[in-house]
């Protein structure tokens, strides 16, 4: 089974503090995805990889940088957090090619910013 | 623009049926998903369109019409664990997933 794993499942940052969630995979998928998902709004795209140290803005990357220095990790960074970034943070990744290409979850990390 | 549009919240009996429907507008178009999410947990993939028609895949169906830009999940035998968000997800033209907001079902006894 595909597993996809993020560091934490609850954070709690003080703004201004810089702020890592780590995200790994061990299916050797080539794209990876950062989500933040608020209520009414459901999952937006911050940023995504498609292969190693290659990046992509979404749709909402402001506030945040990602680095993908090995293929099986991708990291999203708030340089200097601020209350509005409290979210659920999803990561997600994928294979290239083949019929379809469902994306396969982390279990999530809650972040408070206060 | 891009958009999708699917109903906030639906309540279910146990054991009946419910159909959750979705419209979208996406710039070009490769597929629809849907995924189901637990409170407090990760989205998973449920089901996959890309021709028109129903794909059926136990309880859950998944039915898809390109020209009206619309797609349902239909949930038979409504179980409590069925309580739950779906997610309506299509794939833009660049293979882009865009996500819903999601439908809450809710399952009664």
């Amino acid at each position: 089974d595909v597993k996809v794993t993020q560091s934490s499942r609850y954070l709690v940052k003080r703004t201004g503090e810089k702020v890592f969630l780590e995200c790994v995979q061990d299916m050797d998928h080539e794209n990876m995805f950062w989500y933040r998902q608020d209520p009414g709004l459901g999952l937006r795209l911050i940023y995504f990889s498609y292969d190693v140290k290659m990046k992509e803005k979404g749709d909402i990357p402001e506030g945040y940088s990602v680095s993908r220095e090995k293929k099986e990790r991708f990291s999203l960074i708030l340089e200097s957090a601020s209350t509005n970034q409290t979210s659920m943070y999803l990561c997600a990744s994928t294979i290239t090619g083949g019929s379809y290409n469902e994306q396969f979850f982390g279990p999530g990390t809650r972040l408070t910013v206060l | 623009g891009q958009n999708i549009d699917q109903p906030t919240e639906m309540t279910a009996t146990e054991g009946a049926i419910v159909q959750i429907n979705c419209t979208y507008q996406t710039s070009g178009f490769n597929g629809l998903f849907w995924y189901q999410q637990h409170a407090g947990e990760a989205p998973t993939f449920l089901s996959y369109n890309v021709l028109d028609g129903l794909e059926e895949k136990g309880r859950f169906s998944s039915f898809l019409s390109r020209s009206k830009g619309y797609s349902y999940l239909l949930l038979k035998e409504l179980q409590m664990k069925d309580s739950a968000s779906y997610l309506c997800a299509p794939l833009d033209g660049g293979f882009k997933t865009i996500f819903g907001a999601g439908t809450r079902l809710f399952v009664k006894a």
